[in-house]
Order: C-alpha cells, then sequence, then structure tokens
C-alpha cells in the first residue's frame, strides 16, 4: 500500500520562506509531484522528481530523496496568492496504470 | 492546454437516484480518473481507465462504476446514490508517460439529501 504524510497546516509571513515536508512509503516508486490547490478550485500541477535533489522552477522548488522516502517543497518570496493547499502525491508503478497516490495536503496561509 | 470538463458543478441528488458525472478530456490522454475529495481525508482514488472500454478499481470503488467508451470520455456511475456519497469529485487525465502529470477538472460538488 502507499503512506503518505505531510503537516496539515502551516503559516508563514508574506515574503519569507516556507519548506512544506513529504514524507512517503511505497512500493514501486515512480516519481513524486507536487499540486497546488486554491480553495474550491482544481489541483494544479507545481513539480514532478523522480531522481534525488532539487528541482528549481522560479520561486518554487522541490527536493526528493528516495532513499528517505523524504520529499519538500519549498517556496521563497511568499506572496499572499501562495495561501493555498499543498499536495503531495506519489506515483506507483505497481497498479498497473500510472496513478497518483495524494498525501491529505498541507494548507498554507500567508499573513502580512 | 489541456482542458477537462466536468458537466456539473453542482449537484443535489436524493437518496438511491442513480447519478452519471460526466468528464471529457480535450488532448486525446490515453490515462482518465476519478477522485473524491473529503476534508482531512485528502483525495481518494475511486476508479481510472488507461484505454478504452478499460477500468480498473482504485481505493474506494464500493457503490461506483465507471464506462469509457470513448477515449475523450470518462462517466462516474453512483449507482444508488447514498449520502455518505456527498463530497467533491474529480476528474483527472494525463499521458501514460511515467512523468505525465494529473490535468484536473474544476470538480463536481455532489450533496445526497
Amino acid at each position: 500500500g502507499q503512506n503518505i504524510d505531510q503537516p496539515t497546516e502551516m503559516t508563514a509571513t508574506e515574503g519569507a520562506i516556507v519548506q512544506i515536508n513529504c514524507t512517503y512509503q511505497t512500493s514501486g516508486f515512480n516519481g513524486l509531484f507536487w499540486y497546488q490547490q486554491h480553495a474550491g478550485e482544481a489541483p494544479t500541477f507545481l513539480s514532478y522528481n523522480v531522481l534525488d535533489g532539487l528541482e528549481e522552477k522560479g520561486r518554487f522548488s522541490s527536493f526528493l530523496s528516495r532513499s528517505k522516502g523524504y520529499s519538500y517543497l519549498l517556496l521563497k518570496e511568499l506572496q499572499m496568492k501562495d495561501s493555498a493547499s499543498y499536495l503531495c502525491a506519489v506515483r506507483s508503478g505497481s497498479t498497473g496504470a500510472n496513478n497518483l497516490f495524494f498525501g491529505t495536503g498541507t494548507r498554507l496561509t500567508v499573513i502580512p | 492546454d489541456v482542458k477537462v470538463t466536468q458537466s456539473s458543478r453542482y449537484l443535489v441528488k436524493r437518496t438511491g437516484e442513480k447519478v452519471f458525472l460526466e468528464c471529457v478530456q480535450d488532448m486525446d490522454h490515453e490515462n482518465m480518473f476519478w477522485y473524491r475529495q473529503d476534508p482531512g481525508l485528502g483525495l481518494r482514488l475511486i476508479y481510472f481507465s488507461y484505454d478504452v472500454k478499460m477500468k480498473e478499481k482504485g481505493d474506494i470503488p464500493e457503490g461506483y462504476s465507471v464506462s469509457r467508451e470513448k477515449k475523450e470520455r470518462f462517466s462516474l456511475i453512483l449507482e444508488s446514490a447514498s449520502t455518505n456519497q456527498t463530497s467533491m469529485y474529480l476528474c483527472a487525465s494525463s499521458l501514460s508517460n511515467y512523468n505525465s502529470p494529473l490535468h484536473f477538472g474544476n470538480g463536481t460538488r455532489l450533496t445526497v439529501t
């Protein structure tokens, strides 16, 4: 089975840096995705990691350590519009098609 | 841009009714998925399909069925709606590559009374 853990809520200040952690246990690992979901909207894709290391994309970076079953999403220069839920999802190839298993999400609140 | 369209944004149905949720994608994606999203439980996979007429059960298939007669369309069917099926339902599609992200529709908020 899949087990994905991430903090339920976080608060950070506008302009600051925040790190959202995700730990996972899975068989047949085929990559880890981060999604952003604003309240009442659909999740949107942020990043994908399949190899160890850091992937940078503008203000957002994502890190993966496969040996530790660990990833984080780093948000720099926080803006008020970054207030959203951030979903960690693991792709497992052990169940046939390439479905994603999601964590419960981290609700980030950015305060002035 | 990929577009995934769900037929209804809000739906209210009575217990015991048969409910159809429709989803259409316009990017020729092989894979299509139905998730439900509930507070504290996150996104849970109901069913997915990796080809026309093919379907696989996800984590919580009980009480649901699906139909994929055409590549672009994936329907979720609640055979006899119950109050515990009140939820946000999200459809998604993706290419078959491992690194292909899911593209989600805007969701259908279903209330069963």
